[in-house]
């Protein structure tokens, strides 16, 4: 089945500077790749998402690149701010399998002002 | 995400007792979901529904139980066959598992063991 790893599993970056946290999956059917922000105590919120047929995705400060031969996806967080600070989490979608999304471990982001 | 509404927020529960966690959402999604958060750790798939009266286990089964008898309702019993239950639960739907489409969350629901 899908396996997803995930790293760093904390990274720690001085405001303004950039942040990347890169994805690995095994299962070459996956084609839908979502990247949740979890704060402490609150629920995961979609910040972006990408799918199989893109290479790349940009939403303001945030963007996420797809490398499908190298089954690899990363997240780019440029110009980060304190409530950046957060878990990061990626996932991907295996073909029909029910939906189910398969998670990567985290990453603790810190910002420092 | 609004649409989700789990309750509730904090459930303590008692040795040998069982507890249920409620998952309403509004946004007719056909899939649901139900994850389990340990502190400092990642999200694990307790079991799914992709369609009403329909659920499947997911990686840590043991010790839960669900039922999809309406769309909108997908309620996780925590049974006292689950020895550890201490963690934070968390529910999910999509508009369909066919679909590529993401899962949004609810708020979750804190469990711990008195």
């Amino acid at each position: 089945g899908e396996n997803v790893e995930q790293h760093p599993s904390t990274l720690s970056v001085q405001e303004g500077d950039s942040a990347v946290i890169k994805c690995t999956y095994s299962d070459s059917a996956s084609n839908y790749f979502p990247w949740y922000k979890q704060e402490l105590g609150k629920r995961p919120q979609l910040i972006i998402d990408i799918r199989s047929n893109v290479g790349e995705k940009k939403d303001q400060r945030i963007a996420v690149t797809l490398n499908k031969t190298a089954k690899h996806f990363s997240l780019h967080i440029t110009e980060t701010q304190p409530e950046d600070s957060a878990v990061y989490f990626c996932a991907a979608l295996p073909y029909n399998q029910g939906g189910k999304l398969i998670f990567g471990q985290g990453t603790e982001l810190s910002v420092k002002p | 995400d609004g649409g989700i509404t789990q309750s509730p927020k904090y459930l303590f529960r008692k040795e040998g007792q069982n507890v249920t966690l409620s998952c309403e959402q509004n946004l007719n999604h056909d899939a649901m979901y139900w994850y389990r958060q340990d502190p400092g750790q990642g999200l694990r798939l307790i079991y799914y529904s992709q369609i009403v009266n329909d659920f499947q286990k997911g990686d840590i089964a043991e010790g839960y139980s669900v039922s999809r008898e309406k769309k909108e309702s997908f309620p996780l019993t925590v049974t006292s066959a689950q020895k550890n239950p201490t963690a934070f639960y968390l529910c999910a739907s999509s508009i369909g598992s066919l679909s590529n489409q993401p899962q949004h969350f609810g708020d979750g629901t804190r469990l711990s063991i008195l």
